[in-house]
């Protein structure tokens, strides 16, 4: 079945930082690609997706490429806020409604 | 404004004692899935429905039961919850053939504690 891997956390950066979060698959087919945010105390929110080989997915700041070749789906953003402090999933889809979740990274941003 | 919402929110109980966590979505979606989140494990699949009558199994279905009677619900029910069911639980739809696949609503989490 498909799996994902993703960098383990928690990752700590000051205020206006270079943000990478890594991520990678294995899937059969050619799935669509997720990142998914759970602000402290909330339930999970799409951030952003890629549907496509070379698509660029972007939202708040926040970029990811899905890059067939390495499998990948890396997560970045140029400068970071306090307010991005949050747990960031990487999730492939099959292509049906069903969801691989990585184990999360969290991430802290701090003034 | 368009939700999934999920009860309760916070729950303390026992062994044996039987719940429901109740799940409702008001945006007329007919997938609808059951998470449970743990420390270390990040999310896993409890079951899910591809529409109203139908129901499936993810990858820990193990002391849960759903049904789906009507499409704006999906309730979780624990028979006999043990410790080891202590978790926060997600309720999440997404909505029907034509969106793109993945895109899922998420509630705000149910925390479960079983003493």
């Amino acid at each position: 079945g498909d799996s994902v891997t993703q960098m383990e956390g928690p990752v700590t950066l000051s205020e206006e930082a270079f943000l990478t979060i890594n991520c990678t698959y294995t899937a059969t087919g050619y799935p669509s690609l997720f990142w998914y945010v759970q602000y402290p105390g909330e339930g999970l929110q799409l951030l952003l997706k890629a549907t496509k080989a070379d698509d660029k997915g972007s939202n708040k700041g926040f970029e990811a490429t899905y890059r067939k070749e390495t499998t990948s789906f890396h997560l970045e953003k140029g400068s970071v806020q306090v307010s991005d402090s949050a747990v960031y999933f990487c999730a492939p889809s099959d292509g049906s409604y069903q969801l691989t979740f990585g184990k999360g990274t969290k991430l802290s941003v701090i003034p | 404004e368009a939700q999934v919402t999920q009860n309760p929110r916070y729950l303390i109980t026992v062994t044996g004692k039987k719940l429901t966590v109740t799940c409702s979505q008001n945006m007329n979606h007919e997938y609808m899935s059951w998470y449970r989140q743990d420390p270390g494990l990040g999310l896993r699949q409890i079951y899910y429905s591809m529409n109203v009558e139908v129901t499936d199994k993810g990858d820990v279905p193990e002391g849960y039961k759903v049904s789906r009677k009507e499409k704006r619900n999906f309730p979780l029910i624990l028979e006999s919850p043990s410790p080891n069911q202590t978790s926060l639980y997600f309720c999440a739809s997404s909505p029907s053939a034509g969106e793109v696949p993945g895109e899922l609503f998420f509630g705000e989490g149910s925390r479960l504690t079983v003493l």
